[in-house]
């Protein structure tokens, strides 16, 4: 089992609609998680980091945390062509942030 | 500046040569790691220095492979006896502190070994 798992997609949204990236992983005892978007040809860029149960939200993003189901989410409402990106997951384990493979969502005009 | 910087952009080197990457992180960050991403693969994570710590050197997948820190702020990454399947991006990320581990990353080195 890989220590940070999410679909590869890629995912393929309409403009306006929400979309929904999902992660798990195997460390139960890991505690920080991280969403990083990374455009095509470039360095990833941090979008949003999470540390307790529940929902955190920035702007058109929220963050999910389930600690009980290893799981992490991230939601982006109002989804724009400008989206269209790998968004890749990271978990804080053993003092290393351990990285997904990525989804790949595309945003359709 | 302000982000993190690398250096090369880019590196086309023959098979068997010796190659160092350079990073600079942002200022007052005492965090460094380096990863290693493949065409389409996510990121491998390679090495880390924390302040004046031994580096975590967990990742790195060869003994071609080191890295050092000088001065607690640029670092250096050198591949010796480069082989083709060295060829990937190199990227380097720096963070404020160890705890909350918000890592920024530098544009990264494309390395290409013929």
């Amino acid at each position: 089992q890989k220590e940070v798992e999410q679909n590869s997609g890629p995912l393929s949204v309409p403009e306006g609609a929400i979309a929904s990236l999902n992660c798990t992983y195997s460390d139960r005892g890991s505690q920080s998680f991280f969403w990083y978007r990374q455009y095509s040809g470039k360095s990833p860029e941090l979008i949003m980091s999470i540390y307790s149960n529940g929902d955190k939200e920035d702007g058109r993003f929220t963050a999910q945390l389930n600690k009980a189901s290893q799981y992490v989410s991230l939601l982006i409402r109002d989804s724009q062509p400008s989206d269209s990106a790998t968004y890749l997951c990271a978990a804080l384990m053993g003092g290393k942030l351990i990285f997904g493979q990525g989804t790949e969502l595309s945003v359709k005009p | 500046g302000a982000g993190v910087s690398q250096s090369p952009s880019n590196k086309v080197t023959e098979k068997g040569k010796d190659v160092e990457l350079r990073c600079d992180p942002i200022s007052g960050h005492t965090a460094l790691y380096w990863y290693r991403q493949s065409l389409g693969q996510g990121l491998e994570f390679l090495i880390y220095f924390q302040g004046n710590s031994a580096p975590d050197k967990s990742g790195l997948p060869s003994d071609r492979f080191s890295a050092e820190r000088t001065g607690g702020s640029v670092s250096t990454l050198t591949i010796q006896r480069t082989q083709q399947e060295d060829s990937a991006v190199y990227l380097c990320a720096s963070s404020p502190q160890r705890g909350l581990n918000e890592q920024f990353f530098g544009p990264g080195t494309r390395l290409t070994v013929l």
